[in-house]
């Protein structure tokens, strides 16, 4: 399989705190993409980080790449409950075709 | 704008039956996507389409078949479904197909007992 893949699985962190979930991957890219997923709905698409840039911000949300270990990092700061969400990183593969990993659980408490 | 809409949202079939699941879009993309998600696997590819008139095998394409009837419409068909395609599909939409942003569907939980 050519997925990528998420770590931790599972995170469960209080409102307030930083949410920091990695993924890996495995081929060469041009670009990596992070994903939400609340339940029982389809994906929604947050943010979008290029292999020439090595960091990228959205609000509350902040993207590192690093192209050398083919990894990538999502941290999610001042976490709220309705931030609670599977969240997917997806890369390129095979030039026309996104593969998204398997996912990291974030379970946010109030 | 409805983005892009699934039909239906549940169905159950047995063993055996025959459906299609129907997907559309209405911000005139030309790059379609049917993906199905199983617990604990992410999302895997079935078929997509890069432009009206194209299809193309993704990661997980037996059992299936694909039409794309326009540059709206891209459906998924199970000839003879099995309890192995139990599933929760998703249909998503792109400008162009590789590494643009996906918009998704909200899904179709299918059961095959």
């Amino acid at each position: 399989s050519q997925q990528g893949e998420e770590d931790p699985q599972a995170l469960s962190i209080q409102e307030g705190e930083n949410a920091t979930m990695n993924c890996s991957y495995k081929t060469s890219i041009n670009n990596l993409q992070w994903y939400r997923q609340n339940s029982g709905r389809g994906l929604v698409h947050l943010i979008l980080i290029r292999s020439n840039e090595r960091e990228k911000h959205s609000g509350r949300l902040r993207v590192t790449l690093d192209t050398s270990k083919k990894s990538s990092s999502l941290l999610i700061t001042a976490s709220r409950a309705a931030d609670t969400a599977s969240y997917f990183c997806a890369t390129l593969w095979n030039t026309d075709k996104l593969i998204f990993g398997t996912g990291t659980r974030l379970q946010v408490f109030p | 704008n409805a983005g892009v809409t699934q039909t239906p949202k549940f169905q159950v079939l047995k063993t055996g039956q025959s459906m299609t699941l129907q997907c559309a879009q209405d911000m005139n993309h030309n790059s379609m996507y049917w993906y199905r998600q199983d617990p604990g696997m992410g999302l895997r590819l079935i078929y997509y389409s890069a432009s009206e008139g194209t299809t193309d095998k993704g990661e997980v394409p037996n059992g299936y078949n694909v039409s794309r009837l326009n540059k709206r419409e891209f459906s998924l068909r199970l000839e003879s479904a099995a309890p192995s395609q139990t599933s929760v599909y998703f249909c998503a939409s792109s400008s162009t197909q590789g590494s643009d942003t996906q918009y998704f569907g909200p899904g179709t939980r299918l059961t095959v007992l």
